[in-house]
């Protein structure tokens, strides 16, 4: 079955030290993997996916197979970062997301 | 609009009662999702729609929940008998294209906090 761990519930750190958010799956095939983002009080959006190897805001995912991992990092966090982080993974056939819980990123001034 | 919006933003009702959540997608996107996000969890997946039609209904929980699309934009999500336990946020989400054509990125709405008394 498809899952989607993100262990850390709270990530508090202070503005300007590094951040990663981890993020391990358990999928059969080989699926898309995904990091959304939603800051306070607005909608759920795309930060960024795994085919797309960009740098979105200064952050960064590697799709480790190996480790079925699909952590989220950052080398300087922001105020502005901070929010509830998604990971998530969709099968190939692209119908449907399956989330992880979220962890909430808090960036201490 | 400039993105998918949902209607109510909230709802209220009592045990037993009948509610219907609107989804008003991006003008032109095909594909229409419906989510629901509990407290302190990431969304659930529930319904798929290709067009009018529903490709993959998997992730409804059990018959009290339907949901309709049937001009192609505009979709709806009724909940029968509603539950204490249905009481979350529900999601829609809409992209250009779903499948294994499509990989484009799906825009959510703000939600509707559904709580059920």
């Amino acid at each position: 079955a498809q899952r989607v761990t993100q262990p850390e519930k709270l990530l508090s750190v202070f503005k300007g030290a590094p951040v990663e958010l981890k993020c391990n799956y358990s999928y059969s095939g080989s699926p898309e993997l995904f990091w959304y983002v939603q800051y306070s009080r607005q909608r759920l959006q795309l930060l960024l996916r795994h085919i797309s190897r960009e740098s979105i805001k200064g952050f960064t995912a590697d799709l480790n197979k190996g480790e079925t991992s699909f952590h989220l990092k950052k080398p300087f966090a922001q105020e502005e970062d901070s929010a509830m982080y998604y990971c998530a993974l969709s099968p190939i056939n692209f119908n449907k997301f399956y989330f992880g819980s979220g962890t909430k990123l808090n960036v201490k001034p | 609009g400039a993105g998918v919006s949902q209607t109510p933003s909230n709802k209220v009702t009592e045990k037993g009662k009948y509610v219907e959540l609107r989804c008003d997608p991006i003008s032109g996107h095909t594909a229409l999702y419906w989510y629901r996000q509990s407290l302190g969890q990431g969304p659930e997946f529930l319904i798929y729609f290709q067009g009018t039609g529903a490709a993959d209904d998997s992730g409804l929980p059990n018959d009290r929940f339907f949901a309709v699309r049937p001009e192609g934009s505009v979709s709806t999500l009724k909940i029968q008998r509603t539950e204490r336990g249905d009481s979350a946020v529900y999601l829609c989400a809409s992209s250009l294209t779903g499948g294994v054509q499509g990989r484009t990125e799906a825009f959510f709405g703000q939600g509707t906090r559904l709580t059920v008394v």
